[in-house]
């Protein structure tokens, strides 16, 4: 079945730094993907929407210069926590939408998420 | 008020017992998914429906789009049926999802 890889599954940094969180689609093309943030014990929080060679589209609240996200490639989304700090400590997961016929139209399939822990 | 409301938010059961999740949306939408999510985080989509009724194994997922509401059953829970379910919903390219149901199976 379609599968999602995200790397990479955890993070450890400094305060200040940046951290890279790639999301691939290894076996079919990813027209649009997804990124979330995940608190302890809360559902899902849809950050920003990613379309292949657009400008991601953000959510209300969440700001665009501290999360980069980057779609360059139909297989391919990258969201960069630049100047992390302690507060953006959270678990960060991708999923895209299947393309491809009847059968994959509208699916999600997810990564199985980052745990980024910023010191 | 949230597009998509899940209830109950915890659910504890015995095992073999009969489990029913409940999600009411306030969108139109072109469709419906279920989610699960086991603890480490991983996500699996268990179905995704956009009229009627869905059936794998021993997870059923019904929809009224009348009512804009959508059930999730669990036949025989099992303690492996563990995990947080969410119910999110699709408008073409927009999603938005209910806040879980988390789940536990008691031996």
């Amino acid at each position: 079945g379609a599968v999602v890889s995200q790397h990479p599954s955890r993070v450890i940094c400094k305060s200040g730094t940046s951290v890279k969180i790639e999301c691939r689609s290894l076996d079919f093309q990813a027209t649009t993907m997804f990124w979330y943030r995940q608190f302890p014990k809360k559902s899902l929080m849809l950050m920003a929407t990613s379309n292949e060679g657009s400008k991601a589209t953000y959510e209300q609240g969440v700001e665009k210069d501290k999360f980069l996200i980057n779609h360059a490639s139909l297989t391919l989304s990258t969201l960069t926590v630049t100047s992390a700090h302690p507060e953006d400590s959270s678990f960060y997961i991708c999923s895209a939408i299947g393309t491809g016929g009847v059968s994959m139209y509208e699916k999600l399939f997810f990564g199985s998420g980052t745990q980024l822990s910023v010191l | 008020k949230n597009e998509v409301e899940q209830s109950p938010q915890n659910l504890t059961a015995q095992e073999g017992e009969f489990i029913t999740i409940n999600c009411s949306y306030s969108v139109g939408i072109s469709a419906l998914h279920w989610l699960q999510q086991h603890p480490g985080g991983g996500i699996v989509s268990l179905f995704m429906l956009s009229s009627g009724k869905k059936k794998h194994g021993r997870l059923i997922a019904t929809i009224n789009i009348q009512e804009k509401h959508s059930s999730l059953h669990i036949t025989a829970s099992h303690p492996r049926d563990s995990a947080v379910y969410i119910c999110a919903v699709s408008t073409g390219n927009q999603f938005y999802f209910g806040t879980g149901t988390s789940l536990t199976v008691i031996p």
